[in-house]
């Protein structure tokens, strides 16, 4: 299986500061590399797929960065909307393994 | 508008069988595969396996194989999870999502699985 290894596994931050989270992958996926966002009590919602394209509807704030087996989510300025548990997700063959997860929480 | 929708929340007994189901709309529903994922109560996203109900072509996590069922009914656009003997440890929430080309989009709202004696 392909591990994937998200850091950190929590940080707390401020409206208005860039967050930036990392997903790095224990062998070659390309880039099939997809983050969500879950907030408590709801389902997990798509963000970005193949490491940069974002869903539609996700605001250009999230962005999504990609160097080997490294990817990044960020956040360019975090709004109070924000604050949630992100997962990285590789869907380059089965199974397709999450990371852990990172809460960002409010400072 | 591309929609699905889970079946209800279960309590059950250790040793029962249960079947949950993924009911999609809104789209062709034999071109894109239906995964499942476990949440164990505040813990992670853990990926089950898939199944493609165009020809009813399952992978499942190493995890999960022979622990569950993974289906799909093409006439009614339903995925199913199901389980023959259920644990203590299956209470969980499922979630079904739709998945193509790499790109998981939609989810379902989830099922609360409780298996307690």
């Amino acid at each position: 299986d392909i591990q994937m290894t998200q850091s950190p596994s929590s940080v707390s931050a401020s409206v208005g500061d860039r967050v930036t989270i990392t997903c790095r992958a224990s062998q070659s996926i390309s880039n099939y590399l997809n983050w969500y966002q879950q907030k408590p009590g709801k389902a997990p919602k798509s963000l970005i797929y193949a490491a940069s394209t974002l869903q539609d509807g996700v605001p250009s704030r999230f962005s999504g960065g990609a160097s080997g087996t490294d990817f990044t989510l960020t956040i360019s300025s975090l709004q109070p909307e924000d604050f949630a548990t992100y997962y990285c997700q590789q869907s380059y063959s089965p199974p397709h393994t999450f990371g852990q997860g990172t809460r960002v929480e409010i400072k | 508008e591309v929609q699905l929708v889970q079946s209800g929340a279960e309590v059950k007994k250790p040793g029962e069988s249960l079947k949950i189901s993924c009911n999609s709309s809104g789209y062709s529903f034999t071109n894109y595969w239906i995964a499942w994922v476990r949440q164990m109560p505040g813990k992670g996203l853990e990926w089950m396996g898939i199944v493609h109900p165009g020809d009813s072509d399952t992978r499942y996590s190493p995890s999960f194989q022979g622990q569950v069922t993974i289906s799909a009914d093409k006439s009614i656009s339903a995925a199913y999870l199901h389980w023959t003997s259920l644990k203590a440890s299956d209470t969980a929430i499922y979630y079904c999502a739709r998945f193509y080309g790499g790109n998981t989009d939609y989810w379902g709202q989830g099922t609360l699985v409780t298996v307690s004696s």
